[in-house]
This record gives C-alpha cells, sequence and structure tokens, in this order.
C-alpha cells in the first residue's frame, strides 16, 4: 500500500510568482487536507477535499486555492506568493472527511519564497 | 473558535523517567482528540487518539484520557527511551467547525541515555 507522497520536494520561488504543489492520497482515501507549517510551529489548515469538492477552509486568503482530482489526488495553489508562504506545505488524506478519522501525513514541500 | 493550547518545550529527559506533556483544548462541539509525533526527519504520524469524553488513546506505551470536564488530553509515558525523541503535537476535530484539524505548536522531546 503506498502512502501519501508529495511532490516537489523542495521549491524556491520569487514573490510574486506562482506555485503549485501536489499530492496524492493514500490507495482508497477520498479525502485530501492541506497544512501550512511555518517553523517551530504546528500545522495550520487551509483547507479540505472531499470527492472533489472543498470541503471545509481554514484562515487562508483566496490566493490559496486546491483541486482534487477523480483519482483523488490533489493541488494546492498558491498566487502572488509572499515572503510569509515561506514553510513546509503537508498533504494529509483519509478514508473520510469525518473528523474522528485518522489523517495519514505525506513527507512535505519545502517552499522557499525569496 | 477551536484552539489547542500545548506545553512549551524542550523537555529534557534521562532514559527511563516518566514522561507529561500537557494539552489543553477549546473547542465549540464535541471533538475528536489527538496525539500525533515527528521523530526526524521524517512526516507527522497518528500515536493515539479518543472520539469522546473518558476515552483512554494507548499506544506504544504512551497513554492519553480525555477529560471533558477539564478541556484536557494529557500525554504520558511511564518509561521513556532514546528512540522517543521527537517532536509531539496534540491537535483536536470538532464535527460542527467542518472537521478541520486544529493542531497545538508542538513539544520537542529529547531522552538522553
Amino acid at each position: 500500500e503506498t502512502g501519501v507522497t508529495q511532490s516537489p520536494t523542495h521549491l524556491i520561488k520569487t514573490r510574486g510568482q506562482q506555485v503549485t504543489l501536489r499530492c496524492s492520497s493514500q490507495s482508497g482515501h477520498n479525502t485530501v487536507s492541506w497544512y501550512q507549517q511555518a517553523l517551530g510551529q504546528g500545522p495550520q489548515f487551509i483547507f479540505q477535499y472531499y470527492r472533489e469538492e472543498e470541503n471545509g477552509r481554514g484562515n487562508f486568503p483566496p490566493r490559496f486555492s486546491g483541486l482534487q482530482f477523480p483519482n483523488y489526488s490533489s493541488e494546492l495553489n498558491v498566487n502572488a506568493l509572499e515572503l510569509d508562504d515561506s514553510a513546509l506545505y503537508l498533504c494529509a488524506s483519509s478514508l473520510d472527511s469525518g473528523g474522528y478519522n485518522e489523517q495519514f501525513f505525506g513527507p512535505g514541500t519545502r517552499l522557499t519564497v525569496l | 473558535g477551536d484552539s489547542v493550547t500545548q506545553m512549551e518545550g524542550p523537555v529534557t529527559l534521562s532514559e527511563e523517567a516518566f514522561l507529561t506533556i500537557n494539552c489543553t483544548y477549546t473547542a465549540t462541539g464535541y471533538p475528536s482528540l489527538f496525539w500525533y509525533v515527528q521523530y526526524p526527519g521524517e512526516g507527522l504520524q497518528l500515536l493515539l487518539k479518543a472520539t469522546k469524553a473518558d476515552d483512554k488513546g494507548s499506544n506504544k506505551g504512551f497513554e492519553a484520557t480525555y477529560r471533558k470536564e477539564t478541556t484536557s488530553f494529557h500525554l504520558e509515558k511511564g518509561s521513556v527511551q532514546v528512540s522517543d525523541s521527537a517532536v509531539y503535537f496534540c491537535a483536536l476535530s470538532d464535527r460542527q467547525s467542518g472537521n478541520q484539524f486544529y493542531f497545538g505548536t508542538g513539544t520537542s522531546l529529547t531522552v538522553i541515555p
């Protein structure tokens, strides 16, 4: 059984650019959540996708957007990058959207904005 | 809104010492509570969970009891090992807040031989 994978591992962008991060969910999981983890902090919820629809959103501006595909893989897009967007971006998949379900995390994408 | 407050670290213990990492929460509904662990160089992984009041989650010698009256979910282990050195995150998920997960800031534990 393949776990959650994310690409790329590391990324360097400049302020104002746009970035797309990718996530493949664990086999059989229909729900994907995205988190931003700043250095020394806990993960902050960005949004969740359940069966290709956004199913909840944290306190992030609209320039953070996402997609989920029919195979339940997902993308996180960030437009107009700012220096504060530098962080580890985590993707997590779960069997269903219920809050009691364990979330399985990928290794993350480290984004640096210069 | 929902939130999790975690004991600040870093925590350094000798092998076989008793561990407690405090976690308290605020939630609008009836949340599920989790402890996640991040070992050096690895991703977050679930350590244990509890989905209702008075439930006790346990795994690998770690335990935590869901205490509704004190809104707490403290992590304990009777005898830590060097291999327990990691960052520990308390988290909650509340259906009334859209099932999103709220994480604490993490507590770094180092166990020395």
